[in-house]
C-alpha cells in the first residue's frame, strides 16, 4: 500500500517493548484531545480520547497523559506488537467548534 | 461495528474535469465532516455539516468545491474543475454530537484522488 507519510518523525521500537509517542499542542483554549491510528491507505481509526479535567486515561494496552501546563500530550503502547506499526496522529478541539486539528503525526515501526 | 463508507475508493482524473465523491455516515450521526489529507500531513477540515446544514465551511474553496447533505444523512464532495494540487485523500467523519458537546469523529477509509 501507499506511505501515509513520507517525512515524518520515526520512532522504531522492539515487539513486546513500551511505546511512547509526544504530541505538542499550541492552543491553551484545547479541551479535548483524540489520538488515532493510521496505516497506509486508510482513514484514521479512534484510539482513545481525553478531556482537559483529566491527566490521564487508559483503555486497552494504551494510555493517554495530558500535561496542561506545558501543552503536552502522550500515548503510551504497552508490549508494542506488529499490528501497532502506522502513523500516529494526535488531534485536539477548542472552544464552541468541534474541529478536529491535527498534529504532524509520527510514525510507528515495530521490529522483530 | 457500524463504519462509515466512502466511495469511490480511488480516482484518477485529468485536471479541469469534474469529480465527485460521496460518505454515508455512522447510522444516527448527526455531524458529518470532510476532510483532505495531502500526503505526509494530517488531515484538514474542508466542511462541518449539522444535518443538513453546513457549520463550517471556512477552508473549503468554494469557487471550485461544494458539498451536500440534502437529507441529512449521506453527503457528496464534488470539486469543478480539478487541479492538479487536489491530489489527495478526502476523508469523511461522523459523529453523534449535537450542540458544542466533544464526541468523538469516526473516519472512513477515505478516496483517494489523483489529478493528472
Amino acid at each position: 500500500g501507499e506511505s501515509v507519510g513520507l517525512h515524518l518523525p520515526t520512532l522504531s521500537v522492539q515487539e513486546g517493548d513500551n511505546s511512547i509517542i509526544n504530541c505538542a499542542y499550541s492552543n491553551s483554549a484545547s479541551d479535548y484531545f483524540i489520538w488515532y491510528k493510521q496505516e497506509s491507505g486508510k482513514g484514521p481509526q479512534f484510539i482513545i480520547d481525553i478531556r482537559s479535567n483529566m491527566d490521564k486515561r487508559q483503555g486497552q494496552r494504551v494510555t493517554v497523559l495530558l500535561n496542561k501546563t506545558v501543552k503536552h500530550l502522550s500515548l503510551q503502547i504497552a508490549a508494542t506488537q506488529p499490528g501497532d506499526s502506522a502513523v500516529y496522529f494526535c488531534a485536539e478541539m477548542a472552544g464552541t467548534a468541534s474541529k478536529l486539528t491535527f498534529g504532524t503525526g509520527t510514525r510507528l515501526q515495530v521490529t522483530l | 461495528e457500524a463504519e462509515v463508507a466512502q466511495s469511490p475508493r480511488y480516482k484518477i482524473t485529468e485536471k479541469s474535469q469534474a469529480v465527485a465523491f460521496w460518505c454515508d455516515p455512522i447510522s444516527g450521526h448527526a455531524t458529518l465532516y470532510w476532510y483532505r489529507q495531502i500526503l505526509g500531513q494530517g488531515p484538514e477540515l474542508l466542511v462541518q455539516f449539522q444535518d443538513e446544514s453546513v457549520v463550517d465551511d471556512s477552508q473549503l474553496p468554494k469557487d471550485r468545491f461544494s458539498a451536500e447533505r440534502l437529507k441529512g444523512v449521506d453527503s457528496t464532495l464534488k470539486i469543478q474543475p480539478a487541479e492538479l494540487g487536489d491530489s489527495a485523500m478526502y476523508l469523511c467523519a461522523s459523529s453523534s454530537q449535537q450542540g458544542g458537546f466533544r464526541e468523538t469523529q469516526y473516519f472512513g477509509p477515505g478516496t483517494r484522488l489523483l489529478v493528472l
